[in-house]
């Protein structure tokens, strides 16, 4: 089945205690996006890759870091979180760019106290 | 950067009415226009979707119409039904760039 996983789905932190959310698609997209939803505020983007070793800058990067070693995977890494990125975070996978039909996975949930 | 306006926030409708949510983007290089539908705990999921060589598009109820000059669009859902209840975003991408920017949102609501 063709998909985006995200692990994990929930996650309790607390301010400054780095963490990774792991990202995966099993389409061979060469694109790949997180995005942040806050109630009001609708979906942001915070980086996203063209490719292997490509990665960009969305509109609210600040406090975030990705890496794209494998077309596959895309891993959104903060380094040290703070209570402003509670938040759910989707990311999301397509053909070949933003010009494209999007794959959400189902989100993860990410509180910091 | 891009901005996008979506309106109304919320909306609701009698099942069988017809929706309209309309949204106005800033940019006027922008040239792809996605709407994206979410339903409660999901990830959003591509409804439709319009380029900018393209005036309207239509898929069974539902169609987008572009107006370049006034750089807006809409969607339209015809014939609504109780699952036609979700939050539907808008979405422009500038062209050149892979950025995409979205609206804040419109939830829908259609009572049967």
């Amino acid at each position: 089945e063709a998909q985006v996983t995200q692990n994990p789905r929930y996650l309790i932190t607390v301010t400054g205690k780095k963490l990774t959310v792991t990202c995966s698609q099993n389409m061979n997209h060469e694109y790949m996006s997180w995005y942040r939803q806050d109630p009001g505020l609708g979906l942001r983007q915070i980086y996203y890759s063209m490719n292997v070793e490509v990665t960009d800058k969305g509109d609210v990067p600040e406090g975030y870091k990705v890496s794209r070693k494998e077309k596959r995977n895309f891993p959104l890494i903060l380094e040290s979180p703070s209570p402003n990125q509670t938040s759910l975070y989707f990311c999301a996978s397509s053909f070949k760019g933003a010009g494209y039909e999007q794959y959400f996975g189902p989100g993860t949930r990410l509180t910091v106290t | 950067g891009e901005n996008v306006e979506q309106h109304p926030s919320t909306l609701s409708v009698q099942e069988g009415d017809s929706a309209v949510i309309k949204c106005t983007y800033s940019d006027s290089a922008s040239n792809y226009f996605p709407w994206y539908k979410q339903e409660l705990g999901k990830g959003p999921q591509l409804i439709i979707d319009i380029r900018s060589n393209v005036g309207e598009k239509k898929d069974q109820r539902i169609a987008v119409t572009l107006n370049k000059t006034a750089k807006h669009f809409s969607l339209h859902i015809t014939e609504t039904q109780p699952e036609d209840s979700a939050v539907y975003f808008c979405a422009a991408r500038k062209g050149g760039s892979e950025k995409l920017v979205f609206g804040k949102g419109t939830k829908l609501t259609v009572n049967p």
